[in-house]
């Protein structure tokens, strides 16, 4: 059966400090994947999604970057976080043209 | 543009009541829709899509393609189906799922 990693679950980080958050996928092959963030009120933004290894296409300018270096992992990252970065980032994948997608937990950031 | 409105950010019902969380979108073509949960310490799960037409503990939803909505209605509200509920689409050949704000259902004994 698919099962979705992402870590870590929490995270604490000061202002101007790098961030990697990463989320791997298993028992599947060549899966969409996906980043969101998710904010009171606001939803779920999506961030990047991944349709390949190296294909990153981004939804929002900001302050984050995402990348695939395997096919079954996703990265989001940033090289200087900022206050405005803090919510809960979802990782997501789903099958090409299956269009159901299957969440990770989560993790939560917080920039001080 | 794609968008996914949700204007219920609370909805509070007491138990065994009927309950709706109304969502309308925007598309301009065939959109696919759907209905995610998430109960209170669980993750983000699918409760329902539109091409299935079916119940999912006792939850329905009708695509109203004239009125562009996708309401989500059970009978008889039950406290374990508090939670929070978004309300999704994604394009003909997309890969983007666009999701609403969501709602929080509570469900009062």
């Amino acid at each position: 059966s698919q099962t979705i990693h992402q870590w870590p679950a929490t995270l604490v980080q000061p202002v101007g400090s790098p961030l990697s958050l990463e989320c791997t996928v298993e028992g599947t092959s060549n899966p969409n994947l996906y980043w969101y963030r998710q904010a009171a009120g606001r939803g779920l933004q999506l961030l990047f999604y991944s349709v390949g290894i190296g294909q990153i296409s981004s939804e929002v300018p900001q302050n984050l970057s995402a990348s695939r270096p395997q096919d079954r992992q996703f990265i989001l990252s940033s090289k200087k976080l900022l206050l405005s970065d803090s919510g809960f980032y979802l990782c997501a994948w789903g099958e090409s043209g299956a269009n159901v997608l299957t969440f990770g937990a989560g993790s939560r950031l917080t920039v001080l | 543009a794609q968008r996914v409105t949700q204007p219920e950010k609370l909805l509070s019902v007491f138990k065994g009541a009927p309950v709706e969380l109304k969502c309308n979108y925007s598309y301009s073509g065939s959109p696919e829709l759907f209905w995610y949960v998430q109960y209170s310490r669980q993750r983000l799960q699918l409760l329902l899509r539109h091409i299935s037409r079916e119940s999912i503990k006792g939850f329905t939803a009708d695509l109203n393609k004239g009125e562009t909505s996708f309401h989500l209605k059970k009978p008889f509200a039950q406290e374990e189906d508090s939670a929070m509920y978004y309300c999704a689409l994604i394009g003909t050949g997309g890969f983007k799922t666009i999701f609403g704000a969501g709602t929080r259902l509570f469900v009062k004994a």
